[in-house]
């Protein structure tokens, strides 16, 4: 079964500051690696990652995908009490044409003034 | 355009009870997919509609069910309502095809006492 580890499962840190948010996953077939924003309910798509070592980036926030230590990272520089959310990351099941996304718990940032 | 909307976004049930939750999928997606989230949790998949059928199914008992309309809306029913039934439950919609990037709805918020 497809496991998703995600941590730390919260974090508190000062605007300006950077994170890290880490995820490591357990899959038969890897196919790819998503990250979601979660403000109040509805998560958000962020980045999915293919291939190691390519880094994503939009604004302040990146991603990088380790396939060989089954790890991504996903990195937020300069806070801001707007990034306040659950960072849930997901991998989509093994094989065929459905689509089940595994979910990790999430990381709980909260970002003060 | 509209996204993916949820209706109601609030309920209170009793155990034992039944509960209907709908779900209107993005515009010009066809495929609909269903999540619980447990407080603290990440979200869970339930089983995903498309042509009207149920292609995929997760971990969960035959309490639940579900329907896909023509107009490729959804809805989730649960039968014998317990307390663990309590969640955020979210509908996702995507492209047959095109599965890796889901629109997530702000989801329904089921209380069971």
């Amino acid at each position: 079964e497809d496991k998703v580890v995600q941590s730390p499962l919260s974090l508190v840190v000062h605007e300006g500051d950077t994170v890290t948010l880490n995820c490591s996953y357990e899959v038969t077939n890897f196919r790819s690696l998503l990250w979601y924003k979660q403000e109040k309910k509805a998560p958000t798509f962020l980045f999915m990652l293919t291939s190691s070592g390519i880094e994503k980036k939009s604004g302040r926030l990146s991603s990088i995908l380790d396939k060989k230590e089954l790890f991504s990272i996903l990195n937020i520089t300069a806070t801001q009490t707007g990034d306040s959310a659950v960072y849930l990351c997901a991998v989509p099941n093994s094989g065929g044409s459905n689509y089940k996304l595994t979910f990790g718990k999430g990381t709980l940032l909260t970002v003060n003034p | 355009d509209a996204g993916v909307t949820q209706s109601p976004t609030h309920l209170i049930k009793t155990r034992g009870q039944q509960v209907t939750l709908r779900c209107s999928p993005k515009s010009g997606h066809d495929t609909v997919s269903w999540y619980q989230q447990a407080l603290g949790q990440g979200p869970q998949f339930i089983f995903q509609y498309y042509e009207e059928e149920e292609r995929q199914r997760g971990n969960f008992p035959d309490r639940f069910s579900g329907h896909q309309f023509p107009n490729y809306s959804s809805e989730l029913n649960v039968n014998a309502l317990l307390l663990g039934d309590s969640a955020l439950y979210l509908c996702a919609s995507s492209l047959l095809g095109q599965n890796e990037k889901l629109f997530f709805g702000s989801g329904t918020q089921l209380s069971v006492l």
